[in-house]
């Protein structure tokens, strides 16, 4: 089936350590996403990109990194720049054919040891 | 992209209609109207989108008002299954969705 994979579903990460979500989908969308979103708030854009080998700041990207190198593939690095990483994220993919609606993976929670 | 108002919360009987308003009164000519909605610790689903006139599908109904500034998702016969976080999302379509912003959305909780 096709979909957008995210992985690991929970992580935990030390004090001034880096970590990295994944985010794979095999649905050929040109843009993915990365959102943050916090206990009872709605989703905030960390980063998208709209083609390989390039991507845009969103609202929220103090602290984090991505790369896309690959279509299929957008990993978000959080770094020990980020002083509050404790939140669920959420990758998504979307094309600019039929609705352009975005799909979403099940999200990663990253917790701080 | 516009921006929208939701309701926090509501409340829907098992079996009943779920009427979720959405207002955006700053939608441009060529912004559509998306509905996602989120079950607790999962990623959000699309629903459904429109321009301008109503639009139906296997989950739901988006009513938009003619002047487009107010649109209502009706889930017509609401299950338990459908309590979730529904977000109402302002966007031009057919292309990337860039900098959508998902707001605090309406909660519903579907009753027995």
């Amino acid at each position: 089936d096709g979909g957008i994979t995210q992985s690991p579903k929970y992580l935990f990460r030390k004090e001034g350590q880096n970590v990295t979500l994944s985010c794979e989908q095999n649905l050929n969308h040109d843009a993915m996403y990365w959102y943050r979103q916090d206990p009872g708030q709605g989703l905030r854009l960390i980063y998208y990109s709209q083609i390989v080998n390039d991507f845009q700041k969103g609202d929220i990207a103090e602290g984090y990194s991505v790369s896309r190198e690959k279509k299929e593939s957008f990993p978000l690095t959080v770094t020990s720049a980020q002083k509050n990483p404790t939140a669920f994220y959420l990758c998504a993919s979307s094309n600019t054919g039929g609705s352009g609606h975005q799909h979403f993976g099940d999200g990663t929670r990253l917790s701080i040891l | 992209d516009a921006k929208t108002t939701q309701p926090p919360s509501m409340d829907c009987a098992e079996g009943r209609a779920a009427n979720l308003p959405c207002n955006h009164s700053t939608i441009s000519g060529n912004e559509y109207v998306y509905w996602y909605r989120q079950i607790h610790s999962q990623g959000p689903q699309y629903i459904i989108h429109g321009l301008k006139n109503n639009e139906t599908n296997e989950m739901a109904s988006l009513i938009i008002t003619e002047d487009r500034k107010s649109s209502t998702l009706i889930l017509p016969h609401a299950t338990l299954r459908d309590t979730a976080v529904y977000y109402c999302i302002v966007r031009v379509a057919f292309v990337n969705a860039g900098k959508s912003t998902f707001g605090d959305g309406t909660t519903l909780t579907v009753k027995p």
